[in-house]
This record gives structure tokens, C-alpha cells and sequence, in this order.
């Protein structure tokens, strides 16, 4: 079965720019997750949706938002983006919410700001 | 602050040697997962651990989940190039799952 689709996989963007990245999750799961990854501070979780409902979410400023549609499929958004926004974006499913699951991650969406 | 330290940061060996990281905590987890993740990919899932003591094999990986379930070894017999990645451990508490920074393993042919 098809894995977890990220859209785009590369991303040049100037500062003060929005963007949106796309996930597509492993048909049937329910849960999606959205992480951050630097060198510096790893991986941090930016929040998790599940039927539609963001369900938790992690320390990131109000620029960075998401939502979630009735096939599973979600979003994200970062608006006036910064340089430290340069990051990999990583989108994870899980079938159900709860992370005793275990995740099946996408290839993630590699962002630079410029 | 990491909530999950691993060690160590970097490991450089040779085909063939054997090797063990390391994810501790100060805090009790309900699970933890263990990741492998490659250059341009996303990590994958290796294992879950839940129960205190718990060993698990995965071919030539052997995953151990401490009896006080604060800490987590994976051991990795024979290393091969194949196995070169950073290697991530999860740990869930309830709802929330926090990642550590990894182990970036190199095996040198």
C-alpha cells in the first residue's frame, strides 16, 4: 500500500512569505502528525490531528498552523516566515490517535528561507 | 533541555563490529520506539517496547527496554554498511511523545 505522501519534497521561500506543505497519510489511518527537524533541536513535535480535530500540539509560535480534512489528508501553514524556519518538515500517521501505535513517517518537505 | 538522552551523539566503526546506543530518561514511559532514519528520508519505525524488561529481536538487532522502563538499549551484532543512519528513540508518556537527538551511526566497509 502507498506510504505517506509529503508535497513538495524541496521548498525555497523568502522571508515574510507564507507557505503551505501537504500530507497525505497511509489509507485508514486517522492520525497525523507534524514534526520539525534541525540540526540543532532535532525533531520537535508542531501538533497532531485526528477526525479533523487537532488533538495536541507542541511549543511552536501562532505562525505555524495546520488542519486536517474529512479523507485524513492534512495541512500546514507557516506565515511570515523567519530564517530559522529552515527546517525539514516531517508528517507522520498513525491508525489511531495515541502514539503507542508507532508512526510510519513521509520523506518530509525540506523548507529553506532565504 | 532533551526529556531523552542519547549515547552516544556519534559512532564511526568497521563492518563487522558489534555495537550498543543508549536512550535514558528520569521519567517512567508507557512505550518507547526506536527509529532508523536515512539521509532525504523520514525516520522508520524499528520496534515499541511497553513492558519493563522487554527484549526484543529484530535479525541482528537486539532492543531492550529497562526493568524501571526509563531507559532503552539497542544493540546491533555484526554491523554493517547498511546499517549507517541516525538512529532515533521515542518515548511516550500518556499523550506526548518526545523524540531524542539521535545516535549517527557510520559503518565503514
Amino acid at each position: 500500500k502507498a506510504g505517506v505522501t509529503q508535497t513538495p519534497r524541496y521548498l525555497i521561500k523568502t522571508r515574510g512569505q507564507q507557505v503551505t506543505l501537504s500530507c497525505s497519510p497511509i489509507s485508514g489511518h486517522r492520525s497525523v502528525s507534524w514534526y520539525q527537524q534541525t540540526p540543532g533541536q532535532g525533531l520537535q513535535f508542531l501538533f497532531e490531528y485526528f477526525s479533523e480535530t487537532q488533538r495536541n500540539k507542541g511549543n511552536f509560535p501562532g505562525r505555524f498552523s495546520g488542519r486536517q480534512f474529512s479523507n485524513s489528508r492534512s495541512e500546514m501553514n507557516v506565515s511570515t516566515l523567519e530564517l530559522g524556519d529552515s527546517a525539514l518538515y516531517l508528517c507522520a500517521s498513525s491508525l489511531a490517535l495515541g502514539q503507542n501505535y508507532g508512526y510510519t513517517f513521509g520523506s518530509g518537505t525540506r523548507l529553506t528561507v532565504v | 533541555t532533551q526529556l531523552l538522552e542519547q549515547s552516544p551523539q556519534f559512532l564511526s566503526i568497521q563492518e563487522g563490529e558489534n555495537l550498543t546506543v543508549y536512550c535514558n530518561s528520569s521519567s517512567v514511559f508507557s512505550s518507547l520506539q526506536w527509529y532508523r532514519q536515512e539521509p532525504g528520508e523520514g525516520p522508520v519505525l524499528l520496534v515499541t517496547v511497553v513492558t519493563g524488561g522487554e527484549v526484543k529481536k529484530l535479525k541482528r538487532l537486539t532492543f531492550q527496554f529497562g526493568d524501571a522502563r526509563k531507559d532503552s538499549s539497542l544493540h546491533i551484532t555484526a554491523a554493517q554498511p547498511g546499517d549507517t543512519g541516525l538512529y532515533l528513540c521515542a518515548g511516550v508518556w500518556g499523550n506526548d511523545m518526545r523524540f531524542g537527538a539521535g545516535t549517527r551511526l557510520t559503518v565503514k566497509p
